[in-house]
């Protein structure tokens, strides 16, 4: 268990509609990052918040947005969604704000499917 | 072209087999290292990591770092079942940003 914990596991959802997938970093993590993984792009980075903050942004579609909340935790939203959105996003969280690698833990992951 | 490149794999091995992973990539920059396990669905899990060029061992695992070739490698020896996974390589400059390779998927036959 790394620590970061991710709701909901699994979502199914038509075209067109808004999901809102949370995140809580482990206990002292100020750094959250979302990553999407999908069959045919792998694993890709989206965005990372550091203390409330946005720190870098990545292939992130406008459709979708972000935002970390003054206890730490983060929201991934997202809207319009297409079928091909379904894909595991990742929820990873580090302590400071550049990660370098090692201290980037993962959650579990939400699955989302849209149909 | 892809920034890392990973072959996919799958890849088969008898139990007790010496496996080895690589990942090639094109930015000089990268300055970290890791390699990541992943078992079906769930969470990449951070096996190795590794600062600039050379190599590190933690017990079965060997990573090595060529950054003058721009080649990093796995080796896993003594090959077991619960090795079966997905292993993934990611880099990064500075920055938090990691950047993945696709994956090579692993089965280790007992």
């Amino acid at each position: 268990d790394s620590g970061v914990t991710q709701t909901p596991k699994h979502l199914i959802t038509a075209t067109g509609q808004r999901v809102t997938l949370r995140c809580s970093p482990r206990s002292g993590d100020l750094s959250v990052y979302w990553y999407q993984q999908s069959l045919d792009q792998g694993l890709q980075f989206l965005i990372q918040y550091y203390n409330g903050e946005e720190r870098a942004k990545g292939n992130i579609l406008e459709r979708f947005s972000a935002q970390q909340f003054p206890d730490l935790h983060s929201e991934l939203n997202l809207s319009s969604l297409e079928l091909g959105d379904s894909a595991l996003y990742f929820c990873a969280s580090s302590v400071g704000a550049r990660g370098s690698g090692n201290t980037i833990y993962f959650g579990e992951g939400s699955w989302l499917t849209v149909v | 072209q892809k920034e890392v490149e990973q072959d996919p794999g799958p890849l088969s091995v008898p139990e007790g087999a010496i496996v080895s992973l690589n990942c090639t990539y094109s930015n000089s920059a990268f300055q970290y290292f890791m390699w990541y396990r992943q078992y079906s669905r769930k969470g990449p899990e951070l096996l190795m990591y590794t600062y600039s060029s050379g190599n590190k061992e933690d017990g079965r695992f060997t990573a090595q770092v060529d950054k003058s070739s721009k080649y990093i490698s796995l080796f896993i020896r003594d090959s077991q079942p619960s090795d079966s996974a997905t292993y993934l390589c990611a880099m990064s400059n500075q920055g938090g940003k990691l950047i993945f390779g696709q994956g090579t998927e692993l089965s280790v036959k007992p």
